[in-house]
Parts: C-alpha cells; sequence; structure tokens
C-alpha cells in the first residue's frame, strides 16, 4: 500500500548512458514533481507536472525529461548521463495546486540513488 | 540562491528535553513554511506546516513558531524521544504552491 513509489531505488550506470526512473503515486494526487538532492543535501526541484502539464522546469540541462503516461506516473528520463548527475532523485506528489489546505503537504517517495560511474 | 537556510548541520539533545530547529528564508513572497522529517534511506516524510496568517501551530509534541517580521522559522519538539532522531528538512513555498524551496536539513540526535 505504499502511497509513493520509486523504481530502481539504486541506479549504477556508466556516462554517456540513458536511464530511466519510474515513479508511482497511487493517492489521487493531481500534481507530482521530482527532486534532485545534491552533495550538500539540498532538495531541489526539477519538475512538477500537473494534469500531464509542465507547470515547472527549474534550470534543468534538456538532457532531463519527465513523461508521464497518467496522472499516478511521473516518469524520468536522463539521456547521455555525466558524472555530476549523481544523487539522490525523490519523486513526490500532492494533492492539487489550487487551495491551501493541502496543496503544499507533498508525499516523498524512498528516492533512487544514483550513481554514475 | 539559498532562499531557505538552515545554519545548524546538527544538533544532539538528551531524551526528555526540548529540541529547537531553527530555519531562515529570505524571500518575502513565502507564506506557507513546512517541516519534513527523513530517516537514513527513506524519503522525507511530511510533519507540520503553517500558513503566514499564523505565528504558531502545535501538533502533539511538535509545535511550529513563525516570526514574519524576522522571516524566521523554528520547530520545537518536546519532549525529544530517540525515534526522533532523524534529518529534519524546513520547506517554503509561495502562493503558486508549486514552488517549494527546502533548506538543507539538521541532522537531530536524541541521546538516551
Amino acid at each position: 500500500d505504499t502511497a509513493v513509489s520509486q523504481t530502481p531505488k539504486y541506479l549504477v550506470t556508466q556516462m554517456g548512458n540513458d536511464k530511466s526512473i519510474k515513479c508511482e503515486q497511487n493517492l489521487g494526487h493531481d500534481t507530482m514533481y521530482w527532486y534532485k538532492q545534491d552533495s550538500k543535501k539540498f532538495l531541489k526541484i526539477m519538475f512538477s507536472y500537473n494534469n500531464k502539464e509542465l507547470i515547472i522546469n527549474e534550470t534543468v540541462p534538456n538532457r532531463f525529461s519527465p513523461k508521464s503516461p497518467d496522472k499516478a506516473h511521473l516518469n524520468l528520463h536522463i539521456n547521455s548521463l555525466e558524472l555530476g548527475d549523481s544523487a539522490v532523485y525523490f519523486c513526490a506528489s500532492s494533492p492539487t495546486l489550487r487551495g491551501r489546505e493541502s496543496t503544499d503537504t507533498q508525499y516523498f517517495g524512498p528516492g533512487t540513488r544514483l550513481t554514475v560511474l | 540562491d539559498q532562499q531557505v537556510k538552515q545554519n545548524s548541520p546538527s544538533l544532539s539533545v538528551q531524551e526528555g528535553r526540548i529540541s529547537i530547529l531553527n530555519c531562515d528564508y529570505t524571500n518575502s513572497m513565502f507564506d506557507y513554511f513546512l517541516w519534513y522529517k527523513k530517516y537514513p534511506a527513506e524519503g522525507p516524510t511530511f510533519l507540520i506546516s503553517i500558513s503566514s496568517i499564523k505565528d504558531k501551530n502545535e501538533d502533539g509534541r511538535f509545535t511550529v513558531f513563525l516570526n514574519k517580521s524576522a522571516k524566521h522559522l523554528s520547530l520545537h519538539i518536546v519532549p525529544s524521544q530517540p525515534g526522533d532522531s532523524a534529518v529534519y528538512f524546513c520547506a517554503a513555498s509561495t502562493r503558486r504552491g508549486s514552488d517549494m524551496r527546502f533548506g538543507a536539513g539538521t541532522r537531530l540526535t536524541v541521546k538516551p
């Protein structure tokens, strides 16, 4: 009954490869996000999707592309992986973009540790 | 640009005492603030929040205080328990609701 799940949990790959991280939420939320936790432990938002519409792109290289086949999924595709992409990537979801009661309460997945060699 | 700052990377407290975690922000447009708790190898979990129209929000052992003029918020845990040992992230967002910024986190250790 995991609310937000990510696969894989660990991903080790070579530079230059293309990889994907999957995220699924069973909470019925409208908005999903991808965060990158850098070496200094900052959680930086990368993307968010609301009803299949991209609403944030925080100066992320275009090698990163989010794909949302439906409201419950937001996958992260990364092309031509670089050493600096090594990090923990968190997926999250929230109920709605409008309204203040629960909009900003984001439920996070367990994270995917990506290591680029 | 670090709009949300947690200047103490770590905090150690004795069980039963109060833990106070601090957070500062620079963006005056932030109007909603949250604390997340993170255990190793897990994603952050929502702990408590406060909107800018309030200066205090309490939930059991956890209380968040907001000082808008100082752009400062704090999380009080009392009494602290060993199970509270985790990394605590402060987060803030604007009315848009989708541009949340996180602090770097403070690692709390509660000693038995």
